[in-house]
């Protein structure tokens, strides 16, 4: 158990839709980090915060946005959803940005039907 | 931009051989390579990481090297056991205040032993 909880472990929805997920870090870390794992894309940096602001920001695509509450977890949205957005969706946090190693969570597959 | 190449995309070998894995990264900044492993459906799973003042690093079986004039590091697995058939993920990142810590991960290598 990484402490790093992601819910829900699986969400399948519809194209055109909106869906939420949630992470919570592991207790004391202040960064959150956001990754989308597709077959063919392997593993994606997507978003990143810390202490609740944004830090750095990678291919991610308009349609999805995110942040990061006071009580420090963090929620990536996403939506008008397309097919090819169907993926793992990996959240993981350390201390601080310059802290590593980085503790993912197991989580959110997502398939868009 | 940061980009980090990773070689074989599949590797077969059969137990109790060698298993390397190769990465190549463009960003001169990078001072921190993790390797995971990721088995299907799972979470990556950290087996060993090295910083930039390290030339070498193992833990038992798994040992990385880093040649940071280069811009390469390498996993090396002896003795490998069915147990390791899993995706490896190499990765490249900063690390310390001045950096922002994400993840740059190279394709993935599928590893299969064979028993």
């Amino acid at each position: 158990d990484s402490g790093v909880t992601q819910t829900p472990k699986h969400l399948i929805t519809a194209t055109g839709q909106r869906v939420t997920l949630r992470c919570s870090p592991r207790s004391g870390d202040l960064s959150v980090y956001w990754y989308q794992q597709s077959l063919d894309q392997g593993l994606q940096f997507l978003i990143q915060y810390y202490n609740g602001e944004e830090r750095a920001k990678g291919n991610i695509l308009e349609r999805f946005s995110a942040q990061q509450f006071p009580d420090l977890h963090s929620e990536l949205n996403l939506s008008s959803l397309e097919l090819g957005d169907s993926a793992l969706y990996f959240c993981a946090s350390s201390v601080d940005p310059g802290d590593q190693p980085q503790h993912f969570g197991d989580g959110t597959r997502l398939s868009i039907l | 931009g940061e980009n980090v190449e990773q070689h074989p995309s599949t590797l077969s070998v059969q137990e109790g051989d060698s298993a390397v894995i190769k990465c190549t990264y463009s960003d001169s900044a990078s001072n921190y390579f993790p390797w995971y492993k990721q088995e299907l459906g799972k979470r990556p799973q950290l087996i060993i990481d090295i910083r930039s003042n390290v030339g070498e690093k193992k833990d038992q079986r798994i040992a990385v090297t880093l040649n940071k004039t280069a811009k390469h590091f390498s996993l090396h697995i002896t003795e490998t056991q069915p147990e390791d058939s899993a995706v490896y993920f190499c990765a490249a990142s900063g690390s310390g205040s001045s950096n922002t810590g994400k993840l740059i991960f190279g394709q993935g290598t599928t590893l299969q032993v064979k028993p």
